[in-house]
């Protein structure tokens, strides 16, 4: 089945910098890469997602890349806020079966 | 609409009792799927129902097992439970369950400790 790493699990940024979470897949057949975004205490939500067939997408702030010759996409934050302190998960699927999630990373922007 | 609801919150249990948790999905939808949140595990997948029926399993042991019932509610239940279970349990729904074209929203979670 698929496997998903993700890196680094915890990450520290000074507000205003970016901040960049890397994961990669095993399953070549995997097609769809969404980014959840966990609060303290909070249920996780979707952010941002990306299909195989594109190599970026954005939405304001955020960002995803896939490469899918090396199997592994990133989630890039610009001009991080105290609000982007949050736990990101990553995730991967060939789109018929479940989502495979990564271990997540512990962001933290500090003032 | 109303969001994804998960009961009881709370749980505390002791070694060897059993216990059943609950989701209601956002109405419309027909796919749940549940996930053990550990810390450093992150989210592992336990099993989906669609329309009544397990469509897919994770490799949990047998000692967690889950059923839907028509309206779309979701109960899962861990037998004989461990120090081990203690975890925050989610749920997500979604419409069809194919993630690659429906989103799922996940509940806010049964925190489960077990002493």
């Amino acid at each position: 089945g698929e496997n998903v790493e993700q890196h680094p699990s915890t990450l520290s940024v000074q507000e205003g910098d970016s901040a960049v979470i890397k994961c990669t897949y095993s399953d070549s057949a995997s097609n769809y890469f969404p980014w959840y975004k966990q609060e303290l205490g909070k249920r996780p939500q979707l952010i941002i997602d990306i299909r195989s067939n594109v190599g970026e997408k954005k939405d304001q702030r955020i960002a995803v890349t896939l490469n899918k010759t090396a199997k592994h996409f990133s989630l890039h934050i610009t001009e991080t806020q105290p609000e982007d302190s949050a736990v990101y998960f990553c995730a991967a699927t060939r789109g018929n079966e479940k989502l495979t999630f990564g271990t997540g990373t512990r962001l933290t922007i500090i003032p | 609409k109303a969001g994804v609801t998960q009961t009881p919150r709370y749980l505390i249990k002791t070694r060897g009792q059993q216990v059943t948790l609950s989701c209601s999905p956002i109405s419309g939808h027909r796919s749940v799927s549940w996930y053990q949140q550990t810390p450093g595990q992150g989210l592992q997948f336990l099993f989906e129902y669609f329309s009544e029926t397990q469509r897919n399993k994770g490799n949990f042991p047998g000692r967690f097992s889950g059923r839907q019932f028509s309206n779309s509610r979701s109960e899962m239940n861990v037998s004989t439970l461990e120090l081990g279970d203690s975890a925050l349990y989610l749920c997500a729904s979604s419409l069809s369950g194919r993630a690659v074209s429906d989103e799922q929203f996940f509940g806010p979670g049964t925190r489960l400790t077990v002493l």
